[in-house]
């Protein structure tokens, strides 16, 4: 069974500055999909950022970049110029891309709550 | 568009008592996965639902079950609710589970609470 690891149970970043946030994850599949999720305080869950385990290339979304390393089985999140607004829940999830993509369940992390100091 | 809604927003029970969480995904998304999210097991996926038939079901007991209807709608039920079952319910949407990505939407989530 695959599992995902966020060994980072809090992390604080001064605004303006850089954070990096980590996960690992545990799996015998060569192809599946890795993913950040973002839970603000009492809203909605959002996608921040998504990587497909073939492509080498390290997905980027703005300020939001990650770092694949799939023999390493590693996939953290840096937030570049963090903003009060990035203060939330990060959850790291894998989905495998077993029957193309169809097992539609997310394995999620245990999460990291991110803090921002003005 | 509308996002994906759940209701009720909130609830309270009483141990042995059930319940049913409703949830509308966004319109054209035919995929509806439920997850209970509390603060010891994080996240777990539950069931995933896809034109009215469950796809996927995560390692919960029989007492937790669903359903999708035609217009793609769902609920799930807790039968016999126990303490442990106070959680976040957060219902995510999809178009199929048969595209590449098929990126989750997810709802506000209902937070049952059980004495």
């Amino acid at each position: 069974a695959q599992t995902v690891t966020q060994s980072q149970p809090e992390m604080s970043v001064q605004e303006a500055e850089t954070v990096t946030l980590s996960c690992t994850y545990d799996t015998s599949e060569s192809d599946y999909y890795l993913f950040w999720y973002k839970q603000p305080p009492s809203r909605q869950m959002i996608l921040v950022i998504r990587q497909e385990a073939y492509k080498q290339q390290n997905a980027t979304e703005n300020r939001f970049s990650v770092n694949f390393q799939k023999a390493a089985k590693s996939f953290s999140l840096k937030i570049s110029d963090s903003q009060l607004g990035d203060a939330a829940m990060y959850f790291c999830a894998y989905r495998s891309a077993r029957d193309g993509g169809s097992q539609g369940n997310l394995i999620f992390g245990k999460g990291t709550k991110l803090s921002v100091k003005p | 568009k509308a996002g994906v809604t759940q209701t009720p927003r909130y609830l309270i029970k009483t141990r042995g008592q059930q319940v049913t969480l409703s949830c509308s995904p966004i319109s054209g998304h035919r995929s509806v996965s439920w997850y209970q999210q509390t603060p010891g097991q994080g996240l777990q996926f539950l069931f995933e639902y896809f034109s009215e038939t469950q796809r996927n079901k995560g390692n919960f007991p029989g007492r937790f079950s669903g359903r999708q209807f035609s217009n793609s709608r769902s609920e799930m039920n807790v039968s016999t609710l126990e303490l442990g079952d106070s959680a976040l319910y957060l219902c995510a949407s999809s178009r199929n589970p048969g595209l590449v990505w098929n990126e989750q939407f997810f709802g506000p989530g209902t937070r049952l609470t059980v004495l």
